[in-house]
C-alpha cells in the first residue's frame, strides 16, 4: 500500500526567508503523481504544485518549487520569500496514475508559520 | 476553473438524527467524488470514493450503513451521516475528479462543520 510521510507537525519561518517542508512516501508504482496542497484557516483546499514521476524537471510556481528524488522517494516543497499569507498546513499528496479509483492518499500534513 | 460546491458549510443536529451533505460539480462532470473526514490539525482521511451510477467504495473501517453515499449523476454525490452521535462530529470535504481532466482535476468543495448535540 502506498503511504504519504510528513515528518515535521510544525514549522516556523521569518517573512521574507524561504522554508523547506519535506515529504517521504513509500509506492511500488512507477507512475503516478505527487502534490502539495495548502490549507489556511478557510479549510479550503488550495492546489500549490503537482510533479509528474515521469519528468525529471521539478515543478516550480512561482516562489513555490519542488525537489523530486524519484529513487530517494522524496518530495519536498521549497518556499522563497515568504509571505504571511503562506502561513496555513500543508499536505503532501499521492496519486497513482493508473489507479482505478485515482484516491489521493495524503501526508500528516506540516502546519507553517509565518513570522512578521 | 472546475468549481465544486458544498452544502451545507455548517449544521448542528441532534444526537438519532439525520444529515445530508451534498457535493455538486457547477461547470464540469465528475464520474469519481471522494469523501473525506478532517479532525482538527489532523489530515484527510479518507472515507469512500463515489462512483457515478453504481455502489460506493468504502475504505476499511468505515461504516457503510452510518455513512451513506449516492452518486446518482455526474454533477452530484451526497453523503448522509444516519443516526448522527456527538463522535461523528467532524469536517467533512469532498473532493471530485473530473472526467477528462487527469491529474490537474482534482477540486475540493469549501467543506461541512458537523456538530452533533
Amino acid at each position: 500500500a502506498q503511504t504519504v510521510t510528513q515528518s515535521q507537525p510544525e514549522m516556523s519561518v521569518q517573512e521574507a526567508e524561504t522554508v523547506t517542508l519535506s515529504c517521504t512516501y513509500d509506492t511500488s508504482e512507477s507512475d503516478y503523481y505527487l502534490f502539495w496542497y495548502k490549507q489556511p484557516p478557510s479549510r479550503q483546499m488550495i492546489l500549490v504544485i503537482r510533479q509528474e514521476a515521469y519528468k525529471q524537471q521539478n515543478a516550480t510556481e512561482n516562489r513555490f518549487s519542488v525537489n523530486f528524488q524519484k529513487a530517494a522517494k522524496s518530495f519536498s516543497l521549497k518556499i522563497s520569500d515568504s509571505q504571511l499569507g503562506d502561513a496555513a498546513m500543508y499536505f503532501c499528496a499521492y496519486a497513482a496514475l493508473y489507479s482505478n479509483t485515482g484516491k489521493l492518499i495524503f501526508g500528516q500534513g506540516t502546519t507553517l508559520q509565518v513570522k512578521p | 476553473g472546475a468549481v465544486v460546491s458544498q452544502h451545507p458549510s455548517w449544521v448542528i443536529c441532534k444526537s438519532g438524527t439525520s444529515v445530508k451533505i451534498e457535493c455538486r460539480s457547477l461547470d464540469f462532470q465528475a464520474t469519481t467524488m471522494f469523501w473525506y473526514r478532517q479532525f482538527p490539525k489532523q489530515s484527510l482521511m479518507l472515507m469512500a470514493t463515489s462512483n457515478e451510477g453504481s455502489k460506493a467504495t468504502y475504505e476499511q473501517g468505515v461504516e457503510k450503513d452510518k455513512f451513506l453515499i449516492n452518486h446518482a449523476s455526474l454533477t452530484l454525490s451526497t453523503l448522509t451521516v444516519t443516526s448522527a452521535h456527538p463522535e461523528d462530529s467532524s469536517f467533512y470535504i469532498c473532493s471530485a475528479r473530473p472526467f477528462s481532466q487527469g491529474y490537474d482535476g482534482y477540486t475540493f468543495g469549501s467543506g461541512t462543520r458537523l456538530t452533533v448535540v
